[in-house]
């Protein structure tokens, strides 16, 4: 069955640095991948959709890649500010339907 | 603001009992999807509407049924139900299918007691 993987342990990084999430699937070659940012008790909000002919999509501070063959994506944010501090979720296409990752939570300190 | 409403925003029961949740998706969204997220599943998809019709289906229980109104307002209702039901359910919509933007709406935090 799919399989999606981010890591489940937070993310502490310093204000300014990059932060990288990782996303790594299994078992399913999606035709489009999205990332999402959870804040607590609060809905899901809509990042950015990478498709399987992308290798890289760009919005302002954040950078997806999209490897088919290493079967991951790496979700980047430039010059991270405390205000990125959240969880962030990947999403993988599978026959019409969004299967989400458990997510990662990121901490940014000043 | 996502623009898609859900009511009520917080919801307690006991079991055994029956629930309906209420979703109104953003203006001009066909779409409509149900995710439940619990602390130890994540978000797990339940259901998609699309214009009234059922368009895809996730693991969603037999107590549990949908459906999507000529207004596009879809409800969600649970049966039976248990302590494993409580949980956060998200509403989601967007102008067609899976692949263009989810617009979450707030959510509706259910406990059954």
């Amino acid at each position: 069955s799919q399989k999606i993987e981010q890591n489940s342990e937070a993310l502490n990084i310093q204000e300014g640095k990059t932060a990288t999430l990782t996303c790594n699937y299994t078992n399913y070659s999606p035709a489009y991948l999205q990332w999402y940012r959870q804040d607590p008790g609060r809905g899901p909000v809509f990042l950015l959709l990478i498709r399987e002919n992308e290798k890289e999509k760009r919005k302002e501070r954040l950078k997806v890649t999209f490897d088919t063959t290493l079967k991951q994506s790496l979700f980047h944010i430039t010059a991270s500010q405390p205000a990125d501090s959240a969880t962030y979720l990947c999403a993988l296409e599978r026959t019409d339907k969004l299967i989400f990752g458990t997510g990662t939570r990121l901490q940014v300190f000043p | 603001d996502s623009g898609v409403t859900q009511t009520p925003k917080h919801l307690i029961t006991a079991t055994g009992q029956r629930v309906t949740l209420r979703c109104s998706p953003r203006s001009g969204d066909l779409s409509v999807y149900w995710y439940q997220q619990s602390l130890d599943q994540g978000l797990q998809f339940l259901i998609q509407y699309y214009n009234g019709e059922e368009r895809a289906k996730g693991n969603i229980l037999e107590r549990f049924s949908a459906q999507q109104f000529p207004d596009l307002h879809s409800e969600l209702n649970l049966s039976s139900l248990e302590l494993g039901d409580s949980a956060l359910y998200f509403c989601a919509s967007s102008v067609a299918s899976s692949d263009d933007t989810q617009y979450f709406g707030p959510g509706t935090r259910l406990t059954v007691l």
